[in-house]
């Protein structure tokens, strides 16, 4: 069974500029969601995709976007970047109707904003 | 909204010595909860899960948590640490029919020899 893996490990930006991140699904799940975590802090709910679509978001700007495709795996998507975005952005993958839809993660993106 | 309060920062334990992690939590309607592991420079490991049933869950790695629902607690224990027990411990809801996990701040245990 393969795991929730992620690119890049590592990631350094500018302010103002647009990254994307990506993010497969483990085996077997159709959802996936997104989190941020700043420094010291537990992670932040971004949004969630499931079947190609958003479907739910948390308390994030529309310049933090996203995509799934039709293999399940997924982007995120990150405009007009500033120095608050700099964090570990995690992925979770999970499936609908199973286990609670528990969610599994990925090793995570570190991204630094200068 | 629900939330998640984890009533330790940081933890420190003696090696085999008992440890416990509180969490609780608030929230209106019936909740799953988690508690996730991340050691340094990794993504969260899951380490169990109440979904229903028995309150009393065990995990991975000698880790097992009790939900009690009268007070909104889901402690984490393990009855006799080890160096490699060293990490964040993030306790974690979901409400039943909703998408996100709310987390808490997390709590850093430290074992020392």
């Amino acid at each position: 069974e393969t795991g929730v893996t992620q690119s890049p490990t590592h990631l350094i930006k500018t302010r103002g500029q647009q990254v994307t991140l990506r993010c497969s699904s483990q085996s077997g799940h159709n959802t996936v969601s997104w989190y941020q975590q700043a420094l010291g802090q537990g992670p932040q709910f971004i949004f969630q995709y499931y079947r190609e679509e958003e479907n739910g978001r948390g308390n994030f700007p529309p310049r933090f976007s996203g995509l799934q495709f039709p293999n399940y795996s997924s982007e995120l998507n990150v405009n007009a970047l500033e120095l608050d975005d700099s964090a570990l952005y995690l992925c979770a993958s999970s499936s609908r109707g199973q286990g609670g839809q528990t969610q599994y993660f990925g090793p995570g993106t570190r991204l630094l904003v200068l | 909204a629900q939330s998640v309060t984890q009533l330790d920062s940081q933890v420190p334990v003696f090696e085999e010595a008992p440890v416990e992690l509180r969490c609780n939590y608030s929230s209106s309607v019936s909740v799953y909860l988690f508690w996730y592991v991340q050691y340094p420079n990794q993504g969260l490991q899951l380490l169990l899960k109440y979904l229903s049933g028995s309150t009393l869950v065990k995990g991975i790695n000698g880790f097992e948590a009790e939900f009690n629902k009268s007070q909104t607690s889901f402690h984490l224990r393990k009855p006799s640490v080890h160096i490699s027990d060293t990490a964040e411990y993030f306790c974690a809801v979901r409400i039943q029919g909703a998408q996100k996990l709310v987390f808490g701040q997390g709590t850093r245990l430290t074992i020392n020899p």
